[in-house]
């Protein structure tokens, strides 16, 4: 089946520092990406899409400035937390698709677990 | 934003029938999805609906009743490693995915 990777799967970082997530699909091209990030015991929140040589789509309330994405490639996107406050702390999740859009099955990443001290 | 609403919590013992109720509101509808996810882990794909009626997987069935805005998604013979969140993901007509807050389904021997 189709496998997304991510790294790291944990990152401690101090405040005001910036991280840098990636996120792979291993066996397949995936024409998009989204990523998603998540609080204890709360759903899944959308935070951008992310088409291969594109600009991402990012969702309302999500800051494009604080949460930069790149999709160089069919195969890989990454995730630049800047300049990240404790409020940063979460789960965040790629996952990836061979369609254009959510249409089609997304396959997750295992999570990266992001603690801002 | 969408509407989704899923029971918080159940519980239920080894072997049992658990039915977890999903009722949603989006702007438009291109079917649904029910992912499983353990604590710490990132979601994995259960089930996907897009005609009203059941589909049957194994000891997984989901039923979609597009007119209610409704779903379920219904676990036979129940396994202590069933123990887990389960999350309805309903696919709004500009194709985003949406999920819920996830059920947690605890298995007791």
């Amino acid at each position: 089946g189709a496998v997304v990777s991510q790294h790291p799967s944990r990152v401690i970082c101090k405040s005001g520092t910036s991280v840098k997530i990636e996120c792979r699909s291993l066996d397949f091209q995936a024409t998009t990406m989204f990523w998603y990030r998540q609080f204890p015991k709360k759903s899944l929140m959308l935070m951008a899409t992310s088409n291969e040589g594109s600009k991402a789509t990012y969702e309302q309330g999500v800051e494009k400035d604080k949460f930069l994405i790149n999709h160089a490639s069919l195969t890989l996107s990454t995730l630049t937390v800047t300049s990240a406050h404790p409020e940063d702390s979460s789960f965040y999740i790629c996952s990836a698709t061979t369609g254009t859009s959510g249409y089609n099955e997304q396959f997750f990443g295992p999570g990266t677990r992001l603690t801002v001290l | 934003g969408q509407n989704i609403d899923q029971p918080t919590e159940m519980t239920a013992t080894e072997g049992a029938i658990v039915q977890i109720n999903c009722t949603y509101q989006t702007s438009g509808f291109n079917g649904l999805f029910w992912y499983q996810q353990h604590a710490g882990e990132a979601p994995t794909f259960l089930s996907y609906n897009v005609l009203d009626g059941l589909e049957e997987k194994g000891r997984f069935s989901s039923f979609l009743s597009r007119s209610k805005g409704y779903s379920y998604l219904l676990l036979k013979e129940l396994q202590m490693k069933d123990s887990a969140s389960y999350l309805c993901a309903p696919i709004s007509g500009d194709y985003k995915l949406s999920f819920g807050a996830g059920t947690t389904v605890t298995v007791r021997a």
